[in-house]
């Protein structure tokens, strides 16, 4: 069973216009949360992260949501730009340890 | 700052061989894990190492999977014998604390097929 669901595998998005990238979870154990970026043949790189205590984490042009009580969590790009397309993971970590949902795929169109 | 390495970058090989993996992590990272990414998926944890100690490695299939971390330096990571389904993307990742939180620093993984 999935703990951590990243229910879409593609989003298209124009240039400028806002990403958004949505992930659920079912384990209210889970302390912290991580988006990863990824492009073809490298490794996950760390793009933004928000405690189980926060309800919003900006750094640039990327913004993390996250609503406890809905185990949902966000993340938003704002504006969007051709080379932000990758993969993104969302994470979930417990004493050390991460889960990984299964990614979505984004494009974003000149 | 060099960041995690791993090698090789591409294994082929058939199935029944044996096959390993070496990482190094990024220098005064404390723990180290290997995870597998199975195609469309994420990556999911084998084994996380503290120093020398492996602290979680329950999810390795110790039949045929086995890592070290000599010196809490570098690690390797051994499948014997390689089956068809451990084709995969095997990832090394380093932290600088395996406690709380910490972001997992990636290497660029080690692309495996087993024919």
């Amino acid at each position: 069973d999935q703990q951590v669901k990243q229910n879409s595998p593609s989003l298209s998005v124009q240039e400028g216009r806002i990403s958004i990238l949505n992930c659920d979870y079912t384990n209210s154990m889970f302390d912290y949360f991580l988006w990863y970026k990824k492009y073809p043949a490298e490794g996950p790189t760390f793009l933004i992260s928000i405690s189980s205590i926060k309800d919003k984490n900006e750094d640039g042009r990327f913004t993390v949501f996250l609503n406890k009580s809905a185990k949902h969590l966000s993340l938003h790009i704002v504006p969007s730009q051709p080379g932000d397309s990758a993969v993104y993971f969302c994470a979930a970590g417990s004493q050390g340890n991460l889960i990984f949902g299964k990614g979505t795929k984004l494009s974003v169109k000149p | 700052e060099a960041g995690v390495v791993q090698s090789p970058r591409y294994k082929i090989i058939e199935k029944k061989q044996p096959v390993a993996f070496w990482c190094n992590p990024i220098s005064g990272h404390n723990t180290l894990y290997w995870y597998r990414q199975n195609l469309g998926q994420g990556p999911e944890l084998l084994i996380r190492y503290e120093n020398e100690e492996a602290v979680d490695d329950s999810q390795l299939p110790k039949d045929r999977f086995s890592a070290e971390r000599l010196k809490g330096v570098d690690s390797t990571l051994k499948i014997q014998p390689a089956e068809l389904g451990d084709s995969a993307v095997y990832l090394c990742a380093s932290s600088s604390s395996g406690r709380g939180y910490n972001e997992q620093f990636f290497g660029p993984g080690t692309r495996l097929t087993v024919l």
